[in-house]
């Protein structure tokens, strides 16, 4: 079975230090990935997606970043935090590019800037 | 461009009390996935179901049932028998395609539901 894990689940840093955020999936190949981020008052933000190594897109302008290094890996990274950036991370798999599939998501990162 | 709406903010109903969640959603496609996702206090987002378009038939899973109507552009969530367990936020959420491949969510602002003793 398919499974989605998330380091660390908790992360408190100062501003201006550097992230690095880990998603890794188990037992599919080639899925879409995912990086969601959701802010105090719940709403959930898609920033970026990924349809194979390498392949990255951003849906919206962030002082974040995001890699592919492997099939099953998306990480999410940032030069220098701002206290907008605190929030729940979320990172969400498909197993394919159909575009009925289902979102699975993993346990999530909080992020707390201070 | 897509839109939901979860017009409920919180919730609070007793144990053992039915309680609906709305959702309405806007969208151009003819085509399109509808989904519902739990969150409790742990954070994890938890998925539901998915209903396409074409299927306007409800569905029953145990004390969850859905309720879709293209006619209102509406899919609703209903808890029978509500339980302490079920305190969590749900949201309602819609699918559209990306032009890079894939999909994404649009998602609803969500429900806080609260069940009590």
């Amino acid at each position: 079975s398919q499974t989605i894990h998330q380091w660390p689940a908790t992360l408190v840093q100062p501003v201006g230090s550097p992230l690095s955020l880990e998603c890794t999936v188990e037992g599919t190949s080639n899925p879409n990935l995912y990086w969601y981020r959701q802010a105090a008052g719940r709403g959930l933000q898609l920033l970026f997606y990924s349809v194979g190594i390498g392949q990255i897109s951003s849906e919206v302008p962030q002082n974040l970043s995001a890699s592919r290094p492997q099939d099953r890996q998306f990480i999410l990274s940032s030069k220098k935090l701002l206290l907008s950036d605190s929030g729940f991370y979320l990172c969400a798999w498909v197993p394919s590019l159909s575009r009925q599939d289902t979102q699975y998501f993993g346990p999530g990162t909080r992020l707390t800037v201070l | 461009a897509q839109k939901v709406t979860q017009a409920q903010t919180e919730i609070s109903v007793v144990e053992k009390e039915d309680v609906t969640l709305d959702c309405v959603y806007e969208t151009r496609d003819t085509t399109y996935y509808l989904f519902w996702y739990k969150q409790p206090p742990s954070g994890e987002l938890v998925f539901l179901i998915r209903r396409n378009s074409f299927d306007e038939q409800n569905e029953i899973s145990g004390r969850y049932s859905w309720n879709f109507q293209k006619s209102t552009s509406s899919f609703n969530f209903t808890i029978t028998a509500s339980q302490v367990v079920d305190s969590a936020v749900y949201f309602c959420a819609l699918i559209s395609l990306l032009t890079g491949g894939g999909n994404k969510l649009t998602f609803g602002t969500g429900t806080q539901l609260k069940v009590e003793l």
